[in-house]
């Protein structure tokens, strides 16, 4: 079964406006942390936020925002104010903490996210 | 600031043509991976190094392999690339295993076999 699910391969937003990227994972182990990376065309994948199965507030990055819903399994995040420069690769991704204290970053199919002025 | 660097950007080798791409952190990170990542896909585990120990993804072909000589560098080579090694390699780090952990991307090296 799939670890990490994107839904949406591809997503349009208007300049200005916000975004939701959605995410659900998968998982019985009671510690994770679930990550968002961002990839322009040039290839570097941005570190964006961070969520951890423990945290009790949603996490929050300057525009960036991560609705963390534990019971429904989702990690959606959500882009305020966009910007042209936030047309790329969004990736969400779930580390869990396996036996033997290794793990490794698993990572969603990705949405590609296209902003029009 | 610190960082992750990979060099070069962009590589082209000939098939069959050994092929060493390299990385450095300035993070001092224990952790270092090496990920490739084709065209439209999530990318691909193929190991990492905690420290000096050398963890190997499964399904990582033999033809490739890791070196780190030290806490800030780690190369990949590719020691008979064929056209399907064609790929983005990222490189990152994290400080630690652990489930809380980052990761911090270099801004890859683009693989192409002629």
């Amino acid at each position: 079964a799939q670890k990490i699910t994107q839904t949406q391969p591809g997503m349009f937003v208007q300049e200005k406006e916000a975004v939701t990227l959605d995410c659900t994972y998968d998982t019985s182990d009671p510690s994770y942390g679930l990550f968002w990376y961002k990839q322009p065309s040039s290839g570097e994948m941005i570190f964006l936020i961070y969520q951890g199965s423990y945290d009790q507030q949603n996490a929050t990055e300057g525009r960036y925002s991560l609705n963390f819903q534990k019971a429904r399994k989702s990690a959606n995040l959500v882009i305020s104010a966009s910007q042209l420069g936030d047309s790329a690769m969004y990736f969400c991704a779930m580390r869990e903490a396996l036996s033997g204290g290794y793990n490794k970053l698993i990572f969603g199919a990705g949405t590609r996210l296209a902003v029009h002025p | 600031d610190a960082m992750v660097i990979q060099n070069p950007r962009y590589q082209v080798t000939q098939f069959g043509k050994p092929v060493t791409l390299s990385c450095s952190q300035t993070l001092n990170h224990n952790v270092m991976y090496w990920y490739q990542q084709k065209s439209s896909q999530a990318p691909k585990l193929l190991f990492h190094y905690y420290d000096k120990d050398f963890n190997n993804e499964a399904d990582t072909p033999d033809n490739f392999q890791s070196r780190r000589p030290n806490t800030s560098f780690c190369f990949l080579d590719i020691r008979s690339p064929g056209l399907g090694d064609a790929a983005m390699y990222l490189c990152a780090t994290s400080r630690d295993l652990g489930s809380q952990e980052t990761q911090y991307f270099g801004p890859g090296t683009r693989l192409l076999v002629l």
